[in-house]
């Protein structure tokens, strides 16, 4: 089946610095990807998207591209602020449609 | 609209006993699903409905069970509550598939002693 592999957590940065989380998936056929945030005490909701190989998706200065050769959908943000703080999780729904989440990564960024 | 809505909030239960996780969405939504979430485990997908009357299971459905009679409404029932499903539960639905952009709901979180 689906899955996703994300880098582990907690990673914790400086503000303005830059952010990578990594994000590797295995799946059948042409699968979307998706970036979710959950900030503290709420439910997830989308980051951002991609539904084709070579698709960049990006949102609140966030952005990541659909690599099909690397299997890989890695997050970034050139200067993260402390509102960034956040669980970020990694999906993929392929062509059964079920969406399939990695672990999350905890960011923690200071001012 | 009111979105995804989950009851109760939080729930204490007894090893043995069962209940009903409520979810519902007014967004006439058909795919809706429900997760768990453990630490460092992320969330696993337990159940999921493609449209009322039509439910599959999804990573870790033992233990749970699921009906979809009304598009608006996905309860998740525990048969015999365990200490092992100790989680905070998520509903979520979107318009007709796990494609496109999942709506969650607030979670209920569950303690089983």
């Amino acid at each position: 089946g689906n899955s996703v592999t994300q880098m582990e957590g907690p990673v914790t940065l400086s503000e303005e610095a830059f952010l990578t989380i990594n994000c590797t998936y295995t799946a059948t056929g042409y699968p979307s990807l998706f970036w979710y945030v959950q900030y503290p005490g709420e439910g997830l909701q989308l980051l951002l998207k991609a539904t084709k190989a070579d698709d960049k998706g990006s949102n609140k200065g966030f952005e990541a591209t659909y690599r099909k050769e690397t299997t890989s959908f890695h997050l970034e943000k050139g200067s993260v602020q402390v509102s960034d703080s956040a669980v970020y999780f990694c999906a993929v729904s392929g062509n059964t449609g079920k969406l399939i989440f990695g672990q999350g990564t905890t960011l923690q960024v200071k001012p | 609209n009111a979105g995804v809505t989950q009851t109760p909030k939080f729930q204490v239960l007894k090893t043995g006993q069962s209940m009903t996780l409520q979810c519902a969405q007014d967004m006439n939504h058909e795919y809706m699903s429900w997760y768990r979430q453990d630490p460092g485990m992320g969330l696993r997908l337990i159940h999921y409905s493609v449209g009322a009357g039509i439910t599959d299971q999804g990573e870790v459905p033992n233990g749970y069970n699921v009906s979809r009679s009304t598009t608006e409404d996905f309860p998740l029932r525990l048969l015999s509550a365990a200490p092992s499903q100790t989680s905070v539960y998520f509903c979520a639905s979107s318009y007709s598939s796990g494609k496109e952009t999942q709506y969650f709901g607030p979670g209920t979180r569950l303690l089983v002693l």
